[in-house]
């Protein structure tokens, strides 16, 4: 079974609208993280968030919200969405410290398209 | 500027030959290694890593060989599968940190019967 679950699997959106990225983990971790993989660049680091509280944001749109309701749970709101957002979203999560050097494992990622 | 680069783009081993990915970086401060194994869509899996004061790891078919003084690493696959046939990601990450790894652009695997 799926330690870190995404959802939906695949997503088509219009421009202009607001879309949520759901993810939850079972894997005890208390570390998450956003990354984005388009066609034309290497995986992309977006946020880390660690007992709920956002560490890093290299994203440099406020349309990327992410949002952590429980600390299973780091989900992404896109707002205004355009169409250079069609990429496939991975979440993933670790271990808070780095101390222990167990890298992040990832979901299965949500694919968007925008129209 | 990319910070993570991988060589080559693609790559294409016949079943039980060795396959040899590279990767080179260029920020010092990066001293964890994490290579990730994709499939088509899948997420990542992570494979195996390497901790900069080490030059070799391995685990069953799977070598990274690192020399730091270069800042390179490698990846090998011995006896190569075609199960193994995947895109391999090198990534790289400063311990002082969260985890943020910063991705190469991966290598294309096919391993042919």
């Amino acid at each position: 079974d799926p330690k870190i679950i995404q959802k939906p699997k695949y997503l088509v959106a219009v421009t202009g609208s607001e879309k949520i990225l759901i993810c939850e983990q079972y894997l005890g971790h208390n570390a998450m993280y956003w990354y984005r993989q388009s066609a034309k660049k290497p995986l992309e680091f977006m946020f880390s968030y660690s007992y709920q509280k956002l560490m890093d944001n290299q994203t440099a749109s406020s349309r990327f919200q992410p949002q952590s309701s429980k600390k299973n749970h780091l989900d992404l709101q896109i707002t205004a969405l355009k169409p250079d957002d069609s990429a496939t979203y991975f979440c993933a999560s670790s271990h808070p410290d780095t101390y222990n050097n167990q890298a992040p494992l990832f979901g299965e990622g949500t694919r968007l398209s925008v129209l | 500027q990319q910070q993570v680069r991988q060589s080559p783009q693609s790559l294409t081993v016949w079943e039980g030959e060795t396959a040899i990915l590279n990767c080179s970086y260029e920020n010092s401060a990066f001293d964890y290694f994490p290579w990730y194994q994709q499939f088509p869509g899948e997420g990542p899996a992570l494979l195996i890593s390497i901790l900069s004061v080490s030059d070799k790891k391995e685990d069953g078919r799977f070598t990274i060989f690192f020399n730091k003084r270069e800042k390179k690493l490698s990846l090998h696959i011995a006896d190569s599968q075609p199960g193994d046939s995947a895109t391999y990601f090198c990534a790289a990450s400063a311990s002082s940190g969260s985890w943020q790894l910063i991705f190469g652009s991966g290598t294309q695997l096919t391993v042919m019967p």
